[in-house]
């Protein structure tokens, strides 16, 4: 069975350009979270989507990070315009729907972001 | 102000010997706990966990201790082997939602 996917592996932009970055969650997995880890920091959580619906976005840091799961599908996370500080690995996870949902997540390989 | 805290960035241990990773937390609501294996280039590994009504749980060489009065838990590898040198995220949710709160992970090296 397919893990989950995440795609770029690594993105290098300039500050003030836009990055997409991709999320295929496994096959039947209706939870799908995001985090980021900035050097040296803690894996932060941004948010979390049941099926299409954002359940949780508590952690987003401000309003140039747009995510989107249409379909309840893959999920697309969308930093417009990308700044130094959005540097750093980002996650991708998913879960099995209800109650196992918080007992195991399975998390992506991630993408690396610099910002330069 | 971090929630959950690992106060060793590093660990060292003997191949064959016990490896004790220690994980302090501040947070009351928190009812689950994780530990999360992480290799360089790949996401984090689900490891074991422990839900607040235990205080131990054991799979294979892997075990976890939670103390809830002192809010402090530890994972022990015993015996350590070459394999198990990876970066160690302890992890937190509690029963309102999802989302899990992670350490800065201990970075295990298990010596020849």
């Amino acid at each position: 069975e397919a893990g989950v996917t995440q795609f770029p592996s690594h993105s290098v932009i300039e500050k003030g350009q836009t990055v997409t970055l991709r999320c295929d969650p496994i096959s039947g997995h209706d939870n799908l979270y995001w985090y980021r880890r900035v050097m040296g920091k803690e894996i932060k959580f941004l948010l979390h989507f049941v099926k299409e619906s954002k359940q949780d976005e508590s952690g987003m840091p401000n309003n140039r990070f747009l995510a989107e799961r249409t379909g309840g599908t893959y999920s697309t996370l969308k930093v417009q315009p990308a700044e130094l500080e959005d540097s750093g690995v980002y996650f991708c996870a998913s879960s099995l729907p209800g109650l196992a949902g918080r007992e195991t997540q399975y998390f992506g390989p991630g993408t690396r972001l610099l910002v330069l | 102000d971090q929630q959950v805290k690992q106060n060793s960035p590093s660990l060292s241990v003997q191949e064959g010997r016990i490896s004790i990773l220690n994980c302090d937390y501040t947070n009351s609501m928190f009812d689950y706990f994780l530990w999360y294996k992480k290799y360089p280039a790949e996401g984090p590994t689900f490891l074991i966990s422990i839900s607040s009504i235990k205080d131990k749980n054991e799979d294979g060489r892997f075990t976890v201790f939670l103390n809830k009065s002192a809010k402090h838990l530890s994972l022990h590898i015993v015996p350590s082997q070459p394999g198990d040198s990876a970066v160690y995220f302890c992890a937190a949710s509690d029963y309102r939602d999802d989302k899990i709160i992670f350490g800065k992970g201990t970075r295990l090296h298990i010596l020849p």
